[in-house]
């Protein structure tokens, strides 16, 4: 079975430019999430979506949009960008929510560069 | 705002000894602690997590002892491989999931031969 896909996998932009990164979940999971992760950091929490609806957000300004699709495939959306969006963006997907989330899958990121 | 961290940067093992990886939280409204394991250009992935109902779970070679008087988590891998070089990272929870997740900054485990 397939893991979490994200793509695309490496990507360069300039600033002020906008960028859409996609990630597919694990078959039968309902939540994905993403995370941004700045080299050398923890993974920073940036949205979740459970069934369709956001179900968490972190403290991320309101150039960060997501949304999750029918078949709980999830795109993340980032306007205006910065020099300091630049990073590896995490998507990860499990089965619920809540105390039902169970373990938390990861893709293995997107790695945006913004020039 | 609290955040989870971790004591050490890097932390460098023989080959076949023990490691301990220490991390502190400070967030008393966590209730559930998870270690993932990320290797270079990949996602993290899942160790071992726990609840904090408890104050040791085990695994396959792996250990998670939790204290929540004093707020802290520990990682224990015995007989360590070269495998297991990686960075470490703890993170910690609300409501019993993994909602969410506060992430400390990692330690870089190093595996001497």
């Amino acid at each position: 079975d397939a893991g979490v896909t994200q793509s695309p996998t490496h990507l360069i932009k300039t600033r002020g430019q906008q960028v859409t990164l996609r990630c597919s979940p694990i078959s039968g999971h309902k939540s994905v999430s993403w995370y941004q992760q700045v080299l050398g950091q923890g993974p920073q929490f940036i949205f979740q979506y459970y069934e369709k609806e956001e179900r968490g957000r972190g403290n991320f300004p309101d150039r960060f949009s997501a949304r999750q699709f029918p078949n709980y495939s999830s795109e993340l959306n980032v306007n205006a960008l910065l020099l300091g969006d630049s990073a590896l963006y995490l998507c990860a997907s499990s089965l619920g929510g809540g105390p039902n989330t169970g373990e938390l899958f990861f893709g293995e990121g997107s790695r945006l560069t913004v020039l | 705002g609290e955040s989870v961290g971790l004591h050490l940067p890097t932390l460098s093992v023989q080959e076949g000894d023990n490691s301990i990886i220490n991390c502190a939280y400070s967030n008393s409204a966590s209730d559930y602690f998870i270690w993932y394991k990320q290797e270079s250009g990949k996602g993290p992935q899942f160790i071992i997590d726990i609840r904090s109902n408890m104050d040791k779970r085990q695994g396959q070679r792996v250990t998670v002892l939790l204290n929540k008087t004093v707020k802290h988590l520990s990682l224990q891998i015995a007989a360590t491989q070269p495998g297991d070089s990686a960075v470490y990272f703890c993170a910690e929870g609300q409501g019993g999931g993994a909602d969410g997740l506060t992430f400390g900054k990692g330690t870089h485990l190093i595996i001497q031969p």
